[in-house]
């Protein structure tokens, strides 16, 4: 059973459009990042997300950590082929050293 | 900037062959990770060290074992290989400061067992 649930688990839009993704989980985070990852690389951190309701921007990226700090959403405004890639979120629980990762949601943009 | 170094980036392995995954750190970093990426399931965690000589078990240690004598090293040893442990493994590390530090990945080590 995965701690942290991604959906969708793939998204195939055109250029253009807006999508959203979700990360979901029952326990609370003191911390939530979204990584994104290319074939053939490690992750790399896109943000970081520690007070519940907070709102962070990234270009054309929008993170949200839900009030109770156990969720969060990445909404990408006007998609372009770039932004193709796996999503992955990442949480800290509470005192916890370890960062526990998301099944990922998986983001092709055509052109 | 090395970063993070994993070698080798591609193993094939008979099963029952053992092998140690290498992972090295020039960032001074106190924590380090072992993840296993499959299909779907996004990065699980194996095991994880809060500094030299502390380690500790992740989501899905079995068969696999860690040491950390350095700070900078952080070697993953395969006991027996079995055909569920094809993957690609990464190992990550990050400073101990603050609740929120970025983590930073290798390029990782792509392991078939057969």
């Amino acid at each position: 059973t995965q701690l942290l649930e991604q959906s969708p688990q793939f998204l195939s839009i055109q250029e253009g459009e807006n999508l959203t993704v979700y990360c979901n989980s029952s326990s609370v985070f003191s911390s939530l990042q979204w990584y994104r990852q290319e074939p053939g690389e490690g992750p790399v951190l896109l943000v970081t997300v520690v007070t519940g309701g907070e709102v962070k921007k990234l270009k054309r990226l929008t993170f949200q950590f839900g009030d109770a700090r156990k969720d969060s959403s990445l909404h990408i405004t006007a998609a372009q082929p770039g932004d193709t890639g796996l999503y992955l979120c990442a949480a800290r629980m509470d005192s916890s050293y370890k960062l526990i990762f998301g099944s990922g949601t998986r983001l092709l943009v055509r052109p | 900037n090395a970063g993070v170094t994993q070698t080798p980036k591609f193993q094939v392995l008979k099963t029952g062959q053992s092998m140690t995954l290498q992972c090295a750190q020039d960032m001074n970093h106190e924590y380090m990770s072992w993840y296993r990426q499959d299909p779907g399931m996004g990065l699980r965690l194996i095991h994880y060290s809060v500094g030299a000589g502390i380690t500790d078990q992740g989501e899905v240690p079995n068969g696999y074992n860690v040491s950390r004598s350095t700070t900078e090293d952080f070697p993953l040893r395969l006991l027996s290989a079995a055909p569920s442990q094809t993957s690609v493994y990464f190992c990550a590390s990050r400073s101990q400061g603050g609740i929120g530090t970025e983590a930073f990945f290798g390029q990782g080590t792509r392991l078939t067992v057969v």
